[in-house]
């Protein structure tokens, strides 16, 4: 089975600053991991993803994440952050060699508050 | 890029009436679509696996008589809540692709609000 963790509910930081949204994910297999962000009262808009190589992904809008095997992490970070980045987001795995297809299990979501 | 339309953003509507949400990928096809319900301030849950001419894959716990699902061409995915309840208000969200280890594309969401 796969699960996916973030333990934060929200995270506050000053325009301005680096921020980070942390993840940790438990799979049987090889992870596939990616990151969304859902903006009120819409869908979930694909940030980044890693499946191989290098453990540093970047993605949309200057955020990247690490992917860190040892510590079954894959904290997502932005170096400035900017008050347009407020909002909810989402941690989801795939197990590579899991049965269940392209299905995704998320963290229960991190809600980013940037203040001016 | 990949886009999926989901349709309608919001429902209002009375208690026992049955309301369909359509979901479609609209520069791709899709042979397994996904809907999901997500509660205020929560994560997605996973209702079930819509699956292109078969029968869909549905969650522990989730009705399948409750809620209908039809996947009746590559392209479109529809839900429908039936006999709908104040207990079934909630966001709905559906995805599809994923193939080639590319991301799930989401739609935007349909808000159903019973009274």
């Amino acid at each position: 089975a796969q699960s996916v963790a973030q333990p934060e509910d929200q995270v506050n930081v000053a325009e301005g600053n680096p921020l980070t949204v942390k993840c940790t994910y438990s799979v049987s297999g090889n992870p596939y991991l990616f990151w969304y962000v859902q903006y009120p009262n819409r869908g979930l808009q694909f940030l980044l993803k890693y499946i191989t190589g290098d453990n540093l992904v970047k993605g949309s809008y200057g955020f990247e994440a690490e992917f860190n095997k040892s510590q079954t992490s894959f904290h997502l970070k932005k170096p400035s952050a900017l008050v347009s980045d407020s909002a909810l987001y989402f941690c989801a795995v795939r197990d590579m060699g899991g049965n269940a297809g392209n299905m995704l299990t998320f963290g229960g979501g991190t809600r980013l508050m940037v203040k001016p | 890029g990949a886009v999926v339309s989901q349709h309608p953003s919001r429902v209002i509507c009375k208690s026992g009436t049955s309301v369909k949400i359509e979901c479609r990928s609209l520069d791709f096809q899709a042979t397994t679509m996904f809907w999901y319900r997500q509660f205020p301030k929560q994560s997605l849950m996973l209702m079930a696996t819509s699956n292109e001419g078969s029968k869909a894959t549905y969650e522990q716990g989730v009705e399948k008589d409750k809620f209908l699902i039809n996947h009746a061409s590559l392209t479109l995915s529809t839900l429908t809540v039936t006999s709908a309840h104040p207990e079934d208000s909630s966001f709905y969200i559906c995805s599809a692709g994923g193939d080639n280890n590319q991301p799930q594309h989401f739609g935007d969401g349909t808000r159903l609000s019973i009274l």
